[in-house]
């Protein structure tokens, strides 16, 4: 499966402040699913967004998606300290596999 | 959601031994997955592991290296064998419901 990109690699933001995190990757899909992990541990799912659905909302988070140009963003509102970990988006195909993005590693300073 | 299992959760291993993976899940699932997070990386689909069938490889894995069982629908092993300094990853289970949640990881580490 071939990895989708993601930008930036790397934010660095102060607490309370709105962290974007974009997504691009290169076949159909179903569904898009963003999960976080933090130091190296397991991955915790945070939001699916549908194929037919352009945007989407759980608490602080905000997901777009654009299936026009492949691509997805991931917002996080009113940052916290407690939001520092690195960010995945994954496209999910016809066979369900996950394909992964590259990850976007955010870090919120209090 | 479905809540998933690894055994070990960590090891150190010596190059040219296998360690074999279990995953669990308290809950019946068709599929299941186990891919692959080098270090620093992000994470890449090793197989898809369905009950009854033999798993499915993605390009760049082999059976010999990774075979995989899946006896029933709550549990799968994932064997990494013959290691190398370069199998140290973490290794995470899935399992696909209309979302996919992972297990908590094995991290491992060959000397």
């Amino acid at each position: 499966s071939q990895q989708g990109e993601e930008d930036p690699q790397a934010l660095s933001i102060q607490e309370g402040e709105n962290a974007t995190m974009n997504c691009s990757y290169k076949t159909s899909i179903n569904n898009l699913q963003w999960y976080r992990q933090n130091s190296g541990r397991g991955l915790v799912h945070l939001i699916l967004i549908r194929s037919n659905e352009r945007e989407k909302h759980s608490g602080r988070l905000r997901v777009t998606l654009d299936t026009s140009k492949k691509s997805s963003s991931l917002l996080i509102t009113a940052s916290r300290a407690a939001d520092t970990a690195s960010y995945f988006c994954a496209a999910a195909g016809s066979a369900r596999q996950l394909t992964f993005g590259s990850g976007t590693q955010l870090t919120v300073l209090p | 959601s479905a809540v998933i299992s690894q055994k070990p959760s960590r090891d150190i291993c010596q190059r040219g031994t296998s360690l074999t993976i279990q995953c669990q899940v308290d809950s019946q699932v068709t599929m299941m997955f186990w891919y692959r997070q080098q270090p620093g990386q992000s994470l890449t689909l090793i197989a898809t592991a369905n009950q009854g069938s033999e798993a499915t490889y993605e390009s760049g894995f082999v059976i010999d290296k990774f075979p995989i069982s899946r006896p029933n629908l709550t549990f799968s092993t994932l064997t990494v064998s013959n290691m190398s300094p370069e199998d140290s990853s973490i290794y995470l289970c899935s399992v696909q419901e209309y979302e996919q949640y992972f297990g908590p990881g094995t991290r491992l580490t060959v000397t």
